[in-house]
């Protein structure tokens, strides 16, 4: 079990630019989050998968977020047209579907992508 | 709004005493209620859970306490370790049977461990 890992650790950019972010779950986790953290604030959900189905975004993820998980396996979360307002930690987490008659899971989260747009 | 609050933003102690931090909730269909430990340029690492069927969980020097008539918990740090220096948040979910568990984070405290 190597975790949850996150590509690239940082990335700089200017305003209007598209990046692409790389997240590679917990094997066999079949449930990915992302959410965004900015300075003094606590992270923020933005999008959930289930296997390879996207099954909740937040209002926070406008027209120029998308995500994907085409295999059910590693997710890309893509930012077009940057702002600088962009700016933050962006973290990827997962989990399991656990076995109990609950469904609530625990998280385990990546080191984060750290985007700074100029 | 925030529907998960951490108020004390800081919060110092000195090895070897217990730390105590605190959070509170204002939605009442939160069911399921998390710790996580934060240290700079990494993501939080998961400590210590707790669902709302119960009012106390316990994992080593980790102990987390459920109010909810007042809408409360704390997470214990007994001995407190300069290892624990890092910022501490509460998250809250909601059990949405089989879709999203996201999570509702809390600001944060950050915890200073002296030695």
């Amino acid at each position: 079990d190597t975790g949850v890992s996150q590509d690239p650790r940082h990335k700089i950019t200017k305003r209007g630019q598209n990046v692409t972010f790389r997240c590679d779950p917990i094997s066999e986790h079949n449930r990915l989050y992302w959410y965004r953290q900015t300075l003094g604030q606590g992270p923020e959900f933005l999008t959930y998968f289930q296997n390879e189905a996207q099954l909740e975004k937040s209002r926070l993820l406008s027209d120029r977020f998308s995500a994907e998980r085409p295999k059910g396996s590693f997710s890309t979360l893509e930012i077009q047209r940057t702002e600088q307002g962009d700016s933050a930690m962006y973290l990827c987490a997962s989990s399991t579907t656990p076995t109990s008659g609950s469904s609530v899971d625990t998280q385990y989260f990546g080191p984060g992508t750290r985007l700074t747009v100029l | 709004d925030q529907q998960v609050k951490q108020n004390s933003p800081s919060l110092s102690v000195q090895e070897g005493r217990i730390s105590i931090l605190n959070c509170d909730y204002t939605n009442s269909m939160f069911d399921y209620f998390l710790w996580y430990k934060k240290y700079p340029a990494e993501g939080p690492t998961f400590l210590i859970s707790i669902s709302s069927i119960k009012d106390k969980n316990e994992d080593g020097r980790f102990t987390v306490f459920l109010n909810k008539s007042a809408k409360h918990l704390s997470l214990h740090i007994v001995p407190s370790q300069p290892g624990d220096s890092a910022v501490y948040f509460c998250a809250a979910s909601v059990d949405g049977g089989g879709a999203t568990n996201k999570l509702i984070f809390g600001t944060g405290t950050l915890l200073a461990v002296q030695p």
